[in-house]
């Protein structure tokens, strides 16, 4: 397997934009999680599904955060209207069992001007 | 409100020598801990995990000391290369039924100087 696969690798958009970041899991694994990662609070969990149905929010930062997982190998996660603090570093990452460890993507780097 | 705290931003070390990196928890009920490597541009990769029925958990260089009465855990790399220069998160989880999620730390930068 390839691992997890994330695109685009660099983003750079203009505030106001809608942004659509991208994922694809690690075939057979059940959990995915999106993860922002900021100099002050490191890596921060957005939100995370188990298969393909969304459990917790709760990290996901105001309603212009939306994700979905339409099936077992692809996944989203879209901002609009993007703002220049969204500014980060977004994660993917996909693991067997919700408590084991965690595969990573290599993640996006957006920007927002 | 962090849960998971790495107080160091910043280590270095000398080639040879031990690394010593230390995190902090507030959870009483996380259970399960780990340290996440991770290169400039790249995402973090898993390293090495314990479990709180254990105190310590070893893997050739790499061993993670629990210390559950502190709410403290720390990695040791005996002896430190410079290929381990990177940032380092570590991580906790609670039991399987009380959530399925990772709480990670804001990470040490670790340089192993030649």
């Amino acid at each position: 397997d390839a691992g997890v696969i994330q695109s685009p690798r660099h983003e750079v958009t203009e505030m106001g934009q809608e942004v659509t970041l991208r994922c694809k899991p690690i075939s057979g694994h059940d959990y995915l999680f999106w993860y922002r990662q900021t100099m002050m609070r490191g890596l921060e969990l957005l939100i995370y599904f188990n298969n393909n149905v969304p459990i917790d929010d709760s990290g996901m930062p105001e309603d212009r955060f939306s994700a979905k997982m339409p099936n077992a190998s692809f996944s989203t996660l879209k901002i609009q209207p993007s703002e220049p603090r969204d500014s980060a570093v977004y994660f993917c990452a996909s693991s067997l069992f919700g408590n084991t460890e965690a595969f990573f993507g290599q993640g996006t780097r957006l920007t927002v001007v | 409100d962090q849960q998971v705290k790495q107080n160091s931003p910043s280590l270095s070390v000398q080639e040879g020598r031990i690394s010593i990196l230390n995190c902090d928890y507030t959870n009483s009920m996380f259970d399960y801990f780990l340290w996440y490597k991770k290169y400039p541009a790249e995402g973090p990769t898993f390293l090495i995990s314990i479990s709180s029925i254990k105190d310590k958990n070893e893997d050739g260089r790499f061993t993670v000391f629990l210390n559950k009465s502190a709410k403290h855990l720390s990695l040791h790399i005996v002896p430190s290369q410079p290929g381990d220069s990177a940032v380092y998160f570590c991580a906790a989880s609670q039991p399987p039924n009380t959530g399925n999620q990772f709480y990670f730390g804001t990470g040490t930068s670790l340089t192993v100087i030649p």
